[in-house]
């Protein structure tokens, strides 16, 4: 089965710059999506598609996909970003949707 | 606007069936492009996809070990509810159970993801 692989845990400072990282075998072929998860919340859905951002998420997420990686990148993070963050995408070999582990952003 | 709305037990005795409800509403469900998903995530991990359900009644289920011959997921259109069935749970399915909106394409390049997701629904299997 198809595995998606996040780091655990990843930090910035405040005005910094986050990236959280998503390894899967050839993901840059499919579309990745990302989740924001706050602490006793639903996730949100912040980029699908690769790189697109729903109505009302801030221009500050943007993310990428090439290759193995896709990656999150969250700009002059704020303390209200803190948060797990999920990547997800479609394996069309299985028809099953997959959920990397997830990575917790701390705002130090 | 659309909102999704989970309901049922928070309590399950091990070896019972669970039965969750999701309503629908601001939106109709039947329309193709979109599916009706179920998500589940055990205290303190991950999230985990247990499967999605057409308008036509199309479903893909996980074929997880843990969930593999367990998982029914059903739609009514009539009353705008989706409705997840887990048999025989033990207490490993102890989890908040989320409903959400599966936008599908079918295509690699785009799609198959999660726009609109319900606030979630704790059940507790425990005897």
């Amino acid at each position: 089965s198809y595995v998606l692989t996040q780091p655990p845990s990843v930090s910035a400072a405040p005005g910094q710059t986050a990236a959280i990282t998503c390894g899967g075998s050839k993901i840059g072929t499919v579309a990745a999506h990302w989740y924001q998860q706050k602490s006793g919340q639903a996730p949100i859905l912040v980029v699908y598609d690769d790189t697109k951002r729903p109505s009302g998420i801030p221009e500050r997420f943007s993310a990428s996909n090439s290759g193995n990686t896709a990656t999150l990148i969250i700009s002059r993070v704020e303390a209200g970003d803190e948060a797990d963050y999920y990547c997800q995408v479609w394996d069309s070999n299985t028809d099953h949707v997959v959920f990397g582990g997830g990575t917790k952003l701390t705002v130090l | 606007q659309l909102q999704l709305r989970e309901s049922g037990p928070g309590l399950v005795r091990p070896s019972e069936t669970l039965t969750l409800t999701c309503s629908v509403s601001g939106v109709s469900v039947n329309t193709r492009t979109f599916y009706w998903g179920w998500i589940y995530q055990p205290p303190g991990k991950g999230l985990e996809w247990i499967g999605s359900v057409s308008s036509r009644g199309r479903t893909f289920y996980s074929s997880s070990p843990s969930l593999r011959g367990r998982v029914t997921i059903s739609l009514d259109t009539s009353k705008s509810q989706s409705s997840l069935n887990l048999g025989s749970v033990t207490a490993a399915d102890t989890a908040v159970y989320y409903c959400a909106r599966h936008v599908r394409t079918g295509l690699m390049i785009q799609g198959d993801y999660f726009d609109s997701w319900g606030q979630g629904t704790l059940v507790t299997v425990s005897s």
